[in-house]
């Protein structure tokens, strides 16, 4: 079984459209995260939600809405899709947020979803 | 906010010859983790190093954390084709964010 398992692993979409990305997690951690990777490889976080809370939401455009119905599922859902979403798109998941444990978590990645917006 | 500068940005070997990627950071780390993302893959926990000085070994892998905790390496002794992929170092600030260098490229040669 997938650890953290994502869905879809790759999607073609035009622009303005709206889509949706699912992330499921089997490893029963409390935190789980968004992350982008841009076309240099650049690993950056958008969003951390610990047990259905949002914790970190950094500077991403409002059309960028995460929900997270309980917390073994993070979904990410985009509106009105620009050339510059195209990306891949990383679920994660942690055992826990780390801001009070200074030995850190480590993080488990899905596969990723690989977003083309033409 | 935290950062760290991950380098070279790329690096093409020949099989057999060894590897090193580094991360520096100003401030003094709490501790660092180490990723392998494979080509096309998705980036995977190889290591945490915690203690100033520590070295930790995984077969040809050699992990160093630096004695004042801001800066770390990664050897790889004789690459081999299958260490083909992205390398990143990544580390915590105090938001509790997981912060990624910018990541090293390794290529072989065979």
């Amino acid at each position: 079984d997938t650890a953290v398992s994502q869905t879809p692993k790759y999607l073609v979409t035009q622009m303005g459209n709206d889509k949706s990305i699912k992330c499921e997690q089997n490893l029963g951690h409390d935190t789980m995260y968004w992350y982008k990777q841009d076309s240099k490889k650049f690993l950056k976080i958008m969003f951390s939600y610990n047990n259905k809370e949002l914790i970190i939401n950094e500077t991403v455009p409002n059309r960028f809405s995460p929900k997270s119905p309980d917390k073994a599922h993070l979904n990410l859902h985009i509106n009105s899709l620009e050339l510059g979403d195209s990306a891949v798109y990383f679920c994660a998941s942690s055992q826990d947020a780390t801001g009070a444990r200074p030995l850190g978590n480590t993080i488990y990645f899905g596969e990723g979803s690989w977003l083309t917006v033409v | 906010g935290q950062q760290v500068m991950q380098i070279p940005q790329y690096q093409h070997v020949q099989e057999g010859e060894d590897f090193t990627t580094y991360c520096n950071s100003s401030t003094t780390l709490s501790n660092i983790q180490w990723y392998k993302q494979r080509p096309g893959g998705h980036p995977v926990f190889l290591i945490q190093l915690v203690k100033s000085g520590e070295v930790k070994k995984q077969k040809r892998l050699t992990f160093q954390f630096g004695e004042a905790k801001k800066n770390s390496s990664l050897h790889i002794t004789a690459t081999q084709t299958t260490d083909v992929g992205t390398y990143f170092c990544a580390v915590y600030n105090q938001g509790g964010k997981l912060i990624f260098g910018q990541g090293t490229e390794l290529s072989v040669k065979p």
